[in-house]
C-alpha cells in the first residue's frame, strides 16, 4: 500500500465550477501538508502548505486537513482555464529528515 | 530571479550509454535533490545532498550516481542507462532552515528516452 494515495484524474470542469481534490495517507507521523501545481513541462511550485488540522485559506484556494480521518484536500472556487494543471499533494513527517514524500498528482482541466 | 536550472532539457540516448544531467541553482539553497516522476508513480527520489559533502540515497537509487561539484551544482549520472530509466528527470532545491525550509523549489525538469 503507497503511503499518499492521489485519485490521478483526469478531471475536467467547466470554468467558474468548484474542484475539489483530495489524498489520503497511511503514515500517522505526517505533520506538514502541501499541495503543488505543476503546468505541462513545467517543475512542480508549491502553492498551499498547513501543519494543522482544519482549513487554510488563500484566494481562490483552500486547504482543509483532518487528520484523524489521514485525509487532504484542495478546494477550488470559481475555477479558471489557468487552473488548468497536475494538483500533487506532499507530505512531510516530523522525525528524521523531513523527507518528502509525494502524491501520484490529479490532472485538472478548466473548460471556458 | 534566482532560478533552478537543468541541462539538457530533452535528451534521448542508447542502452547503454553514460548519461548525464546537470542541475545549477543561484537560490543559495545548500539543500539539493533528484527526483523521477513517471506516469501513475509520480515524484519519487534518488539522491539529495544536503550540503557539498553530504550525499545521501533516496528510495530509488540504483543505476544511478550523482556529484555535488560545489553549493550551486549537482548532477546526476546513469552509468549505462536502460529503457525503464525513460522519465521525466527533477532537481530540486531547499533551503536548510527559516520559514521556507519544508517548500522544494523544482527545476524545468529533463525528459529522458533511453532506447
Amino acid at each position: 500500500q503507497k503511503e499518499v494515495e492521489q485519485d490521478p484524474g483526469p478531471l475536467s470542469v467547466p470554468e467558474g465550477a468548484i474542484v475539489s481534490l483530495n489524498c489520503t495517507y497511511s503514515n500517522s507521523a505526517f505533520q506538514y501538508f502541501m499541495w503543488y501545481r505543476q503546468y505541462s513541462r513545467k517543475g512542480p511550485e508549491l502553492l498551499m502548505y498547513t501543519y494543522s488540522s482544519g482549513n487554510k485559506e488563500d484566494g481562490r484556494f483552500t486547504a482543509q486537513v483532518d487528520k484523524s480521518s489521514k485525509y487532504i484536500s484542495l478546494f477550488i472556487r470559481d475555477s479558471q482555464p489557468s487552473d488548468s494543471a497536475t494538483y500533487l499533494c506532499a507530505m512531510i513527517n516530523s522525525g528524521g529528515y523531513q523527507k518528502v514524500t509525494f502524491g501520484t498528482g490529479t490532472k485538472l482541466q478548466v473548460i471556458p | 530571479d534566482a532560478d533552478v536550472t537543468q541541462t539538457p532539457r530533452n535528451r534521448i540516448t542508447k542502452t547503454g550509454k553514460r548519461i548525464m544531467l546537470e542541475c545549477s541553482q543561484t537560490k543559495g539553497h545548500d539543500r539539493m535533490y533528484w527526483y523521477r516522476q513517471d506516469p501513475g508513480l509520480g515524484l519519487r527520489l534518488i539522491y539529495y545532498s544536503f550540503d557539498v559533502k553530504d550525499i545521501n540515497k533516496g528510495e530509488i537509487s540504483d543505476g544511478y550516481s550523482v556529484s555535488r561539484q560545489a553549493q550551486a551544482k549537482f548532477s546526476l549520472s546513469l552509468e549505462s542507462a536502460i529503457p525503464n530509466q525513460t522519465a521525466l528527470y527533477f532537481c530540486a532545491t531547499s533551503p536548510t532552515s527559516g520559514r521556507a525550509r519544508d517548500e522544494q523549489f523544482f527545476g524545468p525538469g529533463t525528459r529522458l528516452t533511453v532506447l
